[in-house]
């Protein structure tokens, strides 16, 4: 299985301040259809996971463009451009090139 | 608007068994693969099974291989995940979630249902 691996953020992020997110996964994510199959997720307590971005940098429908995927490979990372207080909760990557399917660890975000 | 929405969550006894459900609407079920996603209390995500637009291909994490089962009617928007056997390690939150393509294998998760609750007790 792929193991995809996140990093910690410094806690608690400044409101208005800039945030990054890194995701390592084990193996490429690179598919033989030459799409890598990384999605970021958004979870807050109690609900279900909310995708953000696709692809490495897609943006679905409705997500604020503060939010930026970024990435190659086996290295990736989500951007905030400016924290805002709805931005809380615990972010996840996940790879859909193979199942099954794998998440990061999460990385929790506090304000 | 996608919705998904889950049922049959509960209470189980170790060895027991449970059937979960998943309605959807709001797009054409038939079309796309779907999978059952959980969430331990407390951990992070796992994904459990996929099962093709057709139903003619699944696939299951070892864990429960051979103990649950992945099913879907199109005619009634329906998936289904019948889990038999079941140990204190699969008591979790389960999601329904919907791929982006109609064959098992890459994909995108689009869209997540609420996801219902399984407990293991005796």
């Amino acid at each position: 299985d792929i193991v995809m691996t996140q990093t910690s953020l410094s806690s608690p992020v400044t409101l208005g301040q800039p945030a990054s997110i890194s995701c390592r996964s084990s193996h490429s994510l690179v598919h033989s259809d030459r799409n890598t199959y990384l999605t970021w997720l958004h979870q807050r307590p109690g609900q279900p996971p909310r995708p953000l971005i696709y692809k490495i940098f897609y943006r679905f429908t409705g997500v604020p463009d503060r939010f930026t995927g970024g990435g190659a490979g086996t290295d990736f990372t989500l951007k905030i451009s400016r924290v805002e207080p709805e931005d809380v909760g615990v972010y996840y990557c996940m790879q859909g090139t193979e199942f099954p399917y794998t998440f990061g660890q999460g990385t929790k975000l506090e304000v | 608007e996608v919705q998904l929405l889950e049922s049959g969550g509960g209470l189980a006894q170790p060895g027991g068994s449970l059937r979960l459900s998943c309605t959807a609407s709001g797009f054409i079920f038939s079309n796309f693969a779907m999978s059952w996603v959980r969430q331990r209390p407390g951990r992070g995500l796992e994904s459990v099974s996929v099962i093709s637009s057709s139903g003619g291909t699944t696939n299951y994490v070892d864990s429960v291989r051979g103990r649950f089962t992945i099913s879907r009617d199109n005619s009634k928007n329906t998936l289904y995940l019948q889990m038999t056997r079941l140990r204190s390690e699969d008591a979790a939150v389960y999601f329904c979630a919907k791929g982006s393509r109609s064959i098992v294998g890459a994909t995108t998760i689009e869209d997540w249902g609420q996801g219902t609750q399984v407990a293991i007790s005796s």
